[in-house]
């Protein structure tokens, strides 16, 4: 199983702020790495996938890089509603799909 | 896109239940389902995913020969028998659609069924 670990554990910042948050594979997982943020009550909602790609009616202030076992997730300037839990997510190893334990940015 | 779960609730451990659920405002048969849940207070799991046709089946270890996914593309529907339930399997179950036909990637959630297991 690829064990995925995101840091840091959480990430306290001031709207208008940059976040950088990481995640890293025990393994590569060559570009087959996506980021999905949750709001407190909510479901998780699909951000960027292959490490890359803003998903649709994704916010352009939200960037990833990455490939093989390293990746960022960049939030250029946070806004108030970007308060929230990100998790990593990868899908090169079906059927172990596996998830970071996230990282809370908060205020 | 709209997904609704149904059919959870407090059960015994040991005892079965079935979440469904009914997709709507896309192809469904177009594309690869998935079941993720999460425990209270804590990170998410990947459960169960199906592709398309049913061609493509996959289980976490924590659930393989206990739950069974299903789907019914005449119904626009997906569902998970989960048999033998024990209290880890204590957690909110949502339903996800897959940005493919069998890839794992969750583009669309439900808002979730929440599944307790106690005595």
């Amino acid at each position: 199983e690829i064990v995925l670990t995101q840091s840091p554990a959480t990430l306290s910042l001031s709207p208008g702020e940059r976040a950088t948050l990481s995640c890293r594979a025990s393994q590569s997982v060559s570009s087959y790495l996506a980021w999905y943020q949750q709001k407190p009550g909510q479901a998780p909602r699909l951000l960027i996938y292959d490490a890359s790609q803003r998903a649709t009616g994704i916010p352009a202030r939200f960037s990833g890089s990455g490939s093989g076992t390293d990746f960022t997730l960049t939030i250029s300037s946070l806004e108030p509603e970007d308060f929230a839990v990100y998790y990593c997510q990868q899908r090169i190893d079906w059927p172990a799909i596996t998830f970071g334990p996230g990282t809370k940015v908060d205020v | 896109v709209q997904l609704v779960e149904s059919g959870g609730g407090m059960v015994q451990p040991g005892r079965s239940l079935r979440l469904s659920c009914a997709a709507s405002g896309f192809t469904f048969d177009d594309y690869a389902m998935h079941w993720v849940r999460q425990a209270p207070g804590k990170g998410l799991e990947w459960v169960s995913g199906i592709s398309w046709n049913s061609g493509t089946i996959g289980y976490a270890d924590t659930v393989k020969g206990r739950f069974t996914i299903s789907r019914d593309n005449a119904k626009n529907s997906l569902y998970l028998q989960m048999n033998s339930l024990r209290a880890e399997d204590t957690a909110f179950y949502y339903c996800t659609k897959s940005r493919g036909p069998v890839a794992a990637l969750f583009d669309r959630w439900g808002p979730g069924t929440p599944v307790t297991v106690s005595s």
